[in-house]
């Protein structure tokens, strides 16, 4: 059972370039969510979906978008990469009211 | 102010010494979540508890609905036990819930 898969592990991104930040889950969770980390900050919420078809922003949508069009996917676009989305990106999933299963999280340094 | 609250913010200790970390939050919540980081790895949760107290091996979880207070325990601390603890509060209900994180403590145990 892999739970939550975030790939890539790393990545290194010119401004103005984008990628797309991948998340699949095998556990038939309806609810996904991406964060990002930054140091000395709590995670922010980025976008989440509640089931395939159906997403919704968070507290730092800007310069992000998503998408979902099955129950195990949940990509995350950056369309032009700025110095400020350097950070730490955690994709979850759950059932609802149950804890949080997190992926291994990717590093983005954006230059 | 932050919703979420955690004291300290760094924590060194001894093995061996009994850890207590704390969480204060501003909002009503569902339920409170105690989740584990280390150095350069993903988050796992160690505890989801909307009342009373919750052991896990040397690890207990207590919150007091009433105060906004949430405490995680650590007895007999150990070097392995050097990570950083997210405290994080689930709000919401129906199809929308949402965890708003602590900045995290981050705890070293020296042998």
């Amino acid at each position: 059972n892999a739970g939550v898969t975030q790939t890539p592990k790393f990545r290194i991104l010119k401004i103005g370039q984008s990628m797309t930040l991948q998340c699949a889950q095998d556990m038939n969770h309806n609810y996904m969510y991406w964060y990002r980390q930054d140091p000395g900050m709590g995670l922010k919420l980025i976008y989440y979906s509640v089931g395939a078809g159906i997403t919704d922003k968070g507290e730092v949508p800007n310069g992000y978008n998503v998408s979902r069009s099955t129950t195990e996917d949940f990509p995350l676009r950056l369309e032009l990469a700025a110095p400020s989305q350097t950070s730490v990106y955690f994709c979850a999933s759950t059932n609802g009211n149950q804890p949080q299963h997190f992926g291994d999280g990717t590093r983005l340094s954006i230059l | 102010k932050n919703e979420v609250e955690q004291s300290p913010q760094n924590l060194t200790a001894q093995e061996g010494e009994f850890i207590t970390i704390n969480c204060s939050y501003s909002v009503g919540i569902s339920a409170l979540h105690w989740l584990q980081q280390h150095p350069g790895g993903g988050i796992v949760s160690l505890f989801m508890l909307s009342s009373g107290k919750k052991k896990h091996g040397r690890l207990i979880a207590t919150i007091n609905i009433q105060e906004k207070h949430s405490s995680l325990h650590i007895t007999a601390s150990h070097p392995r036990d050097s990570a950083v603890y997210i405290c994080a509060v689930l709000q919401g209900g129906g199809s929308n819930y949402k965890l708003t994180f602590g900045k995290g403590t981050l705890l070293t145990v020296n042998p």
